[in-house]
């Protein structure tokens, strides 16, 4: 049982180079999500998916996209980096309901130079 | 739109001694959870409280405990005899009833522990 893991762990990307940051989960969890950490900012939603074939945007959705392939996977996509998006994303899962935990991935560190 | 406020960027304790880290909150929804998440240098976050709205109790997980006041819209987490594991970023989240799941964080707290 992995839980939520992401590939790659860290990953440097030239300013307008476009990459997919991979996200899934083994506990057959309806939600994921996508946040972005920033320093003195906490986690900050990107996008979310609450349930296999639905997804919405979080409160910073500028410049990504997002696939929900299926009910375990949930990728985030950058066309054109930029260095704003230097940051580490985490991917998290949980039921949905108010009662329910979240889980998180690792988390990827990426960098936009 | 809910928001979720932490005034301290850092604070430090001596091990074995009780720290208290703030939070604050904002929202117009009466059904609603309250988190405290502990993220060390791996990086990786972890559930260390949560506490439902609608219970005036507040939650205790061993030595985590915390400080519930609705009215007041704020939610603090006492660790008492801290350990240098505790040492680590603590973000406070809230999620709503209507959020779909989704989590508002705020911009977190360092933890020191001194031994």
């Amino acid at each position: 049982n992995a839980g939520v893991t992401q590939t790659p762990k860290f990953q440097v990307l030239k300013t307008g180079q476009s990459m997919t940051l991979q996200c899934a989960q083994d506990m057959n969890h309806n939600s994921m999500y996508w946040y972005r950490q920033d320093p003195g900012m906490g986690l900050r939603l990107i996008y979310y998916s609450a349930s296999e074939g639905t997804t919405d945007k979080g409160e910073v959705p500028n410049g990504y996209n997002v696939s929900r392939l299926n009910k375990r996977e949930f990728s985030l996509r950058l066309e054109s980096a930029a260095p704003s998006q230097t940051s580490v994303y985490f991917c998290a899962s949980s039921e949905l309901g108010l009662t329910y935990e979240q889980y998180f991935g690792p988390g990827t560190r990426l960098t936009v130079t | 739109a809910q928001t979720v406020t932490q005034s301290q960027p850092e604070m430090s304790v001596q091990e074995a001694e009780t720290v208290t880290l703030s939070c604050t909150y904002d929202t117009s929804e009466s059904d609603y959870y309250l988190f405290w998440y502990k993220q060390p240098p791996s990086r990786q976050m972890i559930l260390v409280i949560r506490q439902e709205a609608y219970k005036q109790q507040n939650a205790t997980e061993n030595r985590f405990s915390v400080n519930f006041q609705k009215a007041a819209k704020s939610f603090s987490l006492k660790i008492s005899d801290s350990q240098l594991g505790d040492a680590a970023m603590y973000f406070c989240a809230y999620r709503g009833g209507t959020s779909y799941g989704k989590l508002t964080f705020g911009q977190g707290t360092i933890l020191t522990v001194h031994p």
